[in-house]
């Protein structure tokens, strides 16, 4: 079967890095997006995976172990405006997005 | 402004009724998606196509019906509504169907709620 898994919530403080993980196991791979929602908007794209290692792009970092089903999203520097639901997706190997749940991030002053 | 428009915004519909959420995208993207966003399960595509003339079913396609009659338009229709249609709705378009290491880009939803 298919499933991503990722914690349904954290909270952390303005100014800290807090460290999202997601977990997969999907019928093949062709890459690991990262997205960001805020509450009732669309989600947007931040970062895309696809060979092992660490992606980064100004306070945001993707991190993909595909031997391990393992990705990690690095947030440093938060902001309040940081605070927002953050999605990952695997896409298969029909090259469809499977979605996970989604982790609320709860950034406190 | 380039994207994408969904329309309506919400909408209140009763049961048994028959709905069609509008889609434009004025990127020419070939690739294009209807997904349903409920609480604690994420996102769930209900169909997609990969380009004008072709659609494909999803996940949870039941109930639901697409056409892609050109590049720029993917409407979605409820032929007879019922309450577990209650979601929003977002659709979103991608420049490949075949891998797209930009990602999706998504319109801003529609609330739908069947009563």
């Amino acid at each position: 079967g298919q499933n991503i898994d990722q914690p349904t919530e954290m909270t952390a403080t303005e100014g800290a890095i807090v460290q999202i993980n997601c977990t997969y196991q999907t019928s093949g791979f062709n890459g690991l997006f990262w997205y960001q929602q805020h509450a009732g908007e669309a989600p947007t794209f931040l970062s895309y995976n696809v060979l092992d290692g660490l992606e980064e792009k100004g306070r945001f970092s993707s991190f993909l172990s595909r031997s391990k089903g393992y990705s990690y999203l690095l947030l440093k520097e938060l902001q309040m405006k940081d605070s927002a639901s953050y999605l990952c997706a695997i896409m298969d190997s029909n090259y469809q997005l499977i979605w996970g749940a989604g982790t609320k991030l709860i950034i406190k002053p | 402004i380039a994207g994408i428009t969904q329309a309506p915004t919400s909408q209140i519909l009763a049961a048994g009724r028959r709905m069609t959420l509008r889609c434009t995208q004025d990127m020419r993207h070939n690739a294009m998606y209807w997904y349903r966003q409920d609480l604690g399960l994420g996102l769930r595509l209900i169909h997609y196509s990969n380009t004008a003339g072709t659609t494909g079913k999803g996940e949870v396609p039941d109930g639901y019906s697409v056409s892609r009659a050109n590049t720029d338009d993917f409407p979605l229709t409820l032929a007879s509504a019922v309450p577990s249609q209650t979601s929003v709705y977002f659709c979103a378009s991608s420049d490949s169907g075949q891998g797209e290491t930009n990602g999706y880009t998504f319109g801003s939803g529609t609330r739908l709620t069947v009563v």
